[in-house]
């Protein structure tokens, strides 16, 4: 069963530094997201993407945030000058299409930020 | 130590017995709804979903029940499994748009 990957399972960064996450949705879905989960709490929408443009974006993706399908199978998340707040499981998710569609997820990447 | 989070409510059932995890919503907007399952380290699992327009979905061992009335969802898990020890999470998405919004978790454990 095809399925969301995402890379690394864990990066460690110092507070300040840039992080780039990266995600291979599932091959013929249209739509990406990503979210994120502090540890302990529910699991937060931070942006979907279509059509190479951001469609919706919650008030966690700011600035600092943005993200990228830079070619056919990839798409990323990049944070810039990464707080510690930051840390969290960020995940990434897609599907075919978005009316009455399940997003899928991958296992997430745990960003830890020191 | 361990980070200050939600509290997540906890069922614990014995194996063999049924589960029924329930699930409030607020938004009157939305129109289809997913329950997921998180095992430990792992990204949200989908489970079963269901549209508005219905009010009952069976799957494998589970069922999905929505009430619009009173914005309830609950999740039916037949004869519940140790493998069915995770944190269960119920989802929404508001009527012409993409934006999955999760609910807060309902953790379940599964005693042998």
């Amino acid at each position: 069963e095809p399925e969301v990957t995402q890379t690394p399972s864990h990066q460690v960064t110092q507070m300040g530094q840039e992080v780039i996450l990266r995600c291979v949705p599932i091959s013929n879905h249209l739509y990406f997201y990503w979210y994120r989960q502090i540890l302990g709490q529910k699991v937060e929408f931070l942006v979907s993407f279509y059509n190479n443009e951001i469609s919706e974006k919650s008030e966690i993706f700011d600035d600092q945030f943005s993200v990228e399908r830079p070619d056919g199978s990839n798409f990323t998340l990049k944070i810039r000058s990464t707080k510690l707040e930051d840390s969290a499981m960020y995940f990434c998710a897609s599907t075919a299409r978005t009316s009455n569609s399940p997003l899928h997820f991958g296992n997430g990447t745990r960003l830890t930020v020191t | 130590g361990e980070s200050v989070g939600l509290h997540l409510p906890t069922l614990s059932v014995q194996e063999g017995d049924n589960s029924i995890i329930n699930c409030a919503y607020s938004n009157s907007a939305s129109d289809y709804f997913i329950w997921y399952k998180q095992e430990s380290g792992k990204g949200p699992q989908f489970i079963i979903d269901i549209r508005s327009n219905m009010d009952k979905r069976q799957g494998q061992r589970v069922t999905v029940l929505l009430n619009k009335t009173v914005k309830h969802l609950s999740l039916q898990i037949a004869a519940t499994q140790p493998g069915d020890s995770a944190v269960y999470f119920c989802a929404e998405i508001e009527n012409a748009g993409n934006m999955l919004t999760f609910g807060g978790g309902t953790r379940l454990m599964v005693k042998p």
